[in-house]
């Protein structure tokens, strides 16, 4: 079975710039999430969608935006990007929106300079 | 004070011994709390889930969680430097995971 798979896996934007990031979760999962990973930090949580309807959304400003589709897929945009936006961006699949285990995808690795 | 506090490292322990990593969390409501171990460059990997008191075990590695305490830890026995990695503390608040900042382990051959 696959994992969970997201894309792109690198990117590098300037600043001002638009990014959209993408995510599958696993087969049969309903709710994703979106964390954001700076280097020697743990995973901070952005957003949790789950049945299309956003259920969670974190400490991150407007400029920040996911949304989900029919088929559970998800993308997470970043508008007017930032040099501080430069993290390591992780989808987490689970099965439900309540406190079951979640696996995460290989992340995306977004540069803005 | 942080939700979930963890002691960064690095924990240095030799091959075959047993490591022992700590975590402590301030939302007495949690009901789940995870480990997850992050290679360098990589994503996280859950490897344990724990939901009530007491110990659970999964081959080598040993979840243990204490609610009165608000204390959960996480023990690897017969440690490999395969296990040299960063081991994430997680809890679950308010519909997200919250994460400590980690603890790099190092085991040494």
């Amino acid at each position: 079975d696959a994992g969970v798979t997201q894309s792109p896996t690198h990117l590098i934007k300037t600043r001002g710039q638009q990014v959209t990031l993408r995510c599958s979760p696993i087969s049969g999962h309903k709710s994703v999430s979106w964390y954001q990973q700076v280097l020697g930090q743990g995973p901070q949580f952005i957003f949790q969608y789950y049945e299309k309807e956003e259920r969670g959304r974190g400490n991150f400003p407007d400029r920040f935006s996911a949304r989900q589709f029919p088929n559970y897929s998800s993308e997470l945009n970043v508008n007017a990007l930032l040099l501080g936006d430069s993290a390591l961006y992780l989808c987490a699949s689970s099965l439900e929106a309540k406190e079951t285990e979640a696996f995460f995808g290989q992340g995306t690795r977004l540069t803005v300079v | 004070q942080k939700e979930v506090e963890q002691n960064s490292g690095p924990l240095s322990v030799p091959e075959g011994a047993i490591a022992s990593l700590n975590c402590t969390y301030s939302d007495r409501v949690s009901q789940s709390f995870f480990w997850y171990r992050q290679y360098s460059g990589k994503s996280p990997e859950l490897i344990m889930s724990i939901y009530s008191n007491g110990d659970k075990e999964d081959g080598r590695f040993t979840a243990q969680l204490n609610k009165a305490s608000q204390y959960v830890s996480l023990l690897i026995r017969d440690s490999q430097p395969s296990d040299s990695a960063t081991y994430l503390c997680a809890a679950h608040m308010w519909r997200a995971l919250t994460f400590g900042s980690g603890t790099r382990l190092q085991v040494q051959p």
